[in-house]
Parts: structure tokens; sequence; C-alpha cells
């Protein structure tokens, strides 16, 4: 079963600082992998994906992750947080399910802080 | 689109009753999942409707849990005799594209078994 690992569980930073979260996923064939966002009371927002081409993807809010195949590794960067970016972040991967559906496999996510 | 709702938001019952969660799709959406997630973990994946069929179980949804879509609008989730162990926030999410790779959330139900 495919599976995705975040290391990273908590990461303070202060304002301006550059970000990168770590996501690894298990499987070895073709993945289609995303970053998903939980603001502080909000339900979880997708902030980009990876299906295949570029393997830098841009997402919205500045973010964006690169896709290296040969380490398995899916990591979300933002050269410079703000305050509003404390959130907790999902690393995810889909698995395709019977009569086209699919179901996503989170990993365990990182709760960034940003302090001003 | 006015986004996937969740009703009720917050929902403390007691060991042994039964509780019946509703989910609201985006309109249009075809493709429903219901997921749970833990304090420290992310959402894990329960189980998956395409229209009215529920076509796929994960092994998370046991005897007690039962899960309907009679119209393929919106979804119930029933969970009956509940244990501590149910406590949770259980998501609703949907999807319309072919691959429905791109899932759209809800706000969530949460549930406290005392």
């Amino acid at each position: 079963a495919q599976s995705v690992s975040q290391h990273n569980h908590h990461v303070i930073l202060s304002e301006a600082a550059s970000l990168e979260l770590g996501c690894n996923y298990s499987y070895g064939g073709t993945v289609n992998l995303f970053w998903y966002v939980q603001y502080p009371g909000q339900h979880l927002q997708l902030l980009l994906k990876y299906f295949s081409g570029d393997p830098l993807v841009k997402g919205i809010k500045g973010f964006e992750a690169e896709f290296i195949k040969s380490k398995f590794s899916f990591n979300l960067r933002k050269p410079s947080v703000q305050w509003s970016d404390t959130a907790e972040y999902f690393c995810a991967v889909i698995t395709i399910l019977t009569g086209g559906g699919n179901k996503l496999t989170f990993g365990t996510g990182t709760q960034l802080k940003v302090e001003l | 689109d006015t986004g996937v709702s969740q009703d009720p938001r917050h929902k403390i019952t007691k060991r042994g009753q039964n509780v019946t969660f509703r989910c609201d799709p985006i309109s249009e959406h075809n493709r429903l999942y219901w997921y749970r997630q833990t304090l420290g973990q992310g959402p894990e994946f329960l189980t998956y409707f395409q229209n009215e069929a529920q076509l796929e179980k994960s092994r998370l949804l046991s005897d007690r849990f039962s899960a309907e879509r009679p119209k393929g609008s919106f979804s119930t989730l029933e969970i009956q005799r509940t244990e501590q162990g149910d406590s949770a926030m259980y998501l609703c999410a949907s999807s319309r594209d072919p691959q429905g790779t791109e899932q759209y959330f809800g706000p969530g139900t949460r549930l406290t078994v005392t």
C-alpha cells in the first residue's frame, strides 16, 4: 500500500524565514502527490498537486514543491513565510479505487508556527 | 460552489449511544468520501461513494459503522453503540472530475464519546 511519511512534526520559524517541509512516499511506480493545509479552525485546503510533467510544482500563496523520484520525496517549500502561514500541513498520495475513484493517504502532518 | 457542508459540527455522546452525521457535497460532485482524523494524525480513509453506490470500505469501518448516500447527493455516516475510541474528527470530501483526484473537504464533525 502506498504511504507517505512526514518527519517534521512541529516547526517554529520567524517571519521571513525560508521553509522546507519533508515528505517521502513509499511507492516506486507512478504517484500522484498532494500537499494540503489546514489553517486554525478551517477545513483542509489543497495547496498544490503533482501528477506528471515538471517536477517543480507551484501552488497557492507562494508555496512550491519538488518531486524527486530518485529520493522518493515531495518536499514543500516557501522562500519567506508569513505569520498567516501558521497551520498544519499534510502530504498525501493517491491510491486508485475500484470504479474510478481514489483515496488519499495522508502523512501525520507538520504543525508550523510562524512567530512575528 | 458553496463548499462541502457537514452537520453537526460537534457532537458529544455517551458511550453506547448511536450517532449520525450528515454530509452535503458540492453540487454535481458524484464522488463522496468519508475520512476520520484523530489527534496528531492525518485523515484516514473510511469509505467512498460514486453516486449512490458505496464502492470501497476501509477495514477501519467496523460493523458498527454504516454509511449511505441514498439519492447520490448527501450522505450519512452512522455509528452504533459508540465507544470512546470512536472519538475523532469525521471528515467528508467530494470530487467531480473523472479521475476524482482533487478532493474538496468539509469542516468536519468532531465526535466526543464520554
